[in-house]
Parts: C-alpha cells; structure tokens; sequence
C-alpha cells in the first residue's frame, strides 16, 4: 500500500494551464479506471474534483479535466484562478481492495 | 444537500481506544459503500477503511487492520470506527467519506469535516 507518487508542488500564473501528475504501479492506476482528483483547502474538507479518472462531477468547473496513461494519472487545470490555490491529492483504487492516495500537490497562483 | 457529521474524536492515551461515528442525512445511507480517510496534522490524506453498503464487505489499510473495526447502522444512518491498542502515529482528523453513485466502493465522493483524534500520554 505505498503511496502514489505526486510532485511536491506546482505553479503557474492566472490564466496559464498547469498540469499534475499521478505515478503508481498496474497494480493500481494502471490497473483500474478509479482514479479521483480531490482539491483540500486549508482547515477544510477535500472536495472530489474528478472521479472515474475523467469524470467531472456537476458543479466542478470544465477547467478541470483528468485523464491516465499507463501507471500515471494527470489532472489539468486550465485557465488558472487565484481560488484554485490549494492542495490536490490524487487516489485510487488497488489490486488489494483498498485505495491509496497520492502524497499531496501544492498548487500556486503566481 | 450530502451532508456527512463525524463525532467521538479527543484525547486519547497509547493503548486505549475510541469510537467515532458519522451521520449522514440528505441521502440514501443505506445504498453506498462509505470510507473512513485520516489526515495527519500538516501531512497527507491516507485511506483508513472501507464498508459496502449492506456491511456485507469491509476492508483496511494495512496499519490499522487487526486494531481498527468498521461498522454501519442503516437503520440509523451511521457509521462507526472502532479504534483500539492507539499509537501516537493515529494522531490526526479522521474523515468519513461516502461514495460515488457509481457504487464502486473505490470512488469517495462527498466528505465531512473531520473530528480529532489525538493520542498522546
């Protein structure tokens, strides 16, 4: 059950697209279409912003989009917004019935 | 409007135990597979456990399981963890998460806002 593997941190300026990846092995991102996005703001509850390794929930702005190549998902956020500061976990699910999260991405708004 | 309530997190001595629960209202309960998830303070979210929506299926991280217990009551709309034998290192805000409607137990969708759990002598 080791962590997914997520880049520390990541910045961009208002407007500009940015993307972070996912790392994991067949045995989990590579193996299974479970792959979430989650946005967590400080002292706050994560939100799901992608889920299914595509899929946006209703509400969640068309700038954020997901997809996955072989054992490393991505998430992109185009058009970035100073609100879109924030921490981003990936997570899924794996060939032990159980899930595994990333280690977490800070994103910056230059 | 999901709304998921978590209580019974505090302070706790290594060794000991306690029991946090989770209410959900604003949904069927008793349709989804639920999670509990923790975060350590300043750290990362880190799965804890799993339960299918019947209690039928439960599964665990590696470094709880054999001290931490799942459980649901439909009938109230709760969910339950179980922690016993604590160690310093479950020090953290436990959330509980509900599932995506996909039914797939693997797509937490809707979260609390977490109770403390803090163990400590």
């Amino acid at each position: 059950q080791s962590a997914l593997t997520q880049p520390a941190s990541v910045s961009g300026s208002p407007g500009q697209s940015i993307t972070i990846s996912c790392t994991g092995t067949n045995s989990d991102v590579g193996g299974y279409k479970y792959v979430s996005w989650y946005q967590q703001h400080p002292g706050k509850a994560p939100k799901v912003m992608i889920y299914d390794v595509s899929n946006r929930p209703s509400g969640v702005s068309d700038r954020f989009s997901g997809s996955k190549s072989g054992d490393t998902a991505s998430l992109t956020i185009s058009g970035l917004q100073a609100e879109d500061e924030a921490e981003y976990y990936c997570s899924s699910y794996s060939s032990s019935s159980t899930l595994v999260f990333g280690g977490g991405t800070k994103v910056t708004v230059l | 409007e999901v709304q998921l309530v978590e209580s019974g997190g505090g302070l706790v001595q290594p060794g000991g135990s306690l029991r946090l629960s989770c209410v959900g209202s604003g949904f069927t309960f008793s349709n989804h597979w639920m999670h509990w998830v923790r975060q350590a303070p300043g750290k990362g979210l880190v799965w804890v456990s799993r339960i299918k929506s019947d209690g039928s299926t439960k599964t665990y991280a590696d470094s709880v399981k054999g001290r931490f217990t799942i459980s649901r009551d439909n009938a109230k709309n709760t969910l339950y963890l179980q922690m016993n034998s604590l160690r310093a290192e479950d020090t953290a805000v436990y959330f509980c998460a509900r599932d995506g409607p996909g039914l797939s137990g693997a797509d937490p969708d809707s979260w609390g806002q977490g109770t403390l759990v803090t163990v400590s002598s």
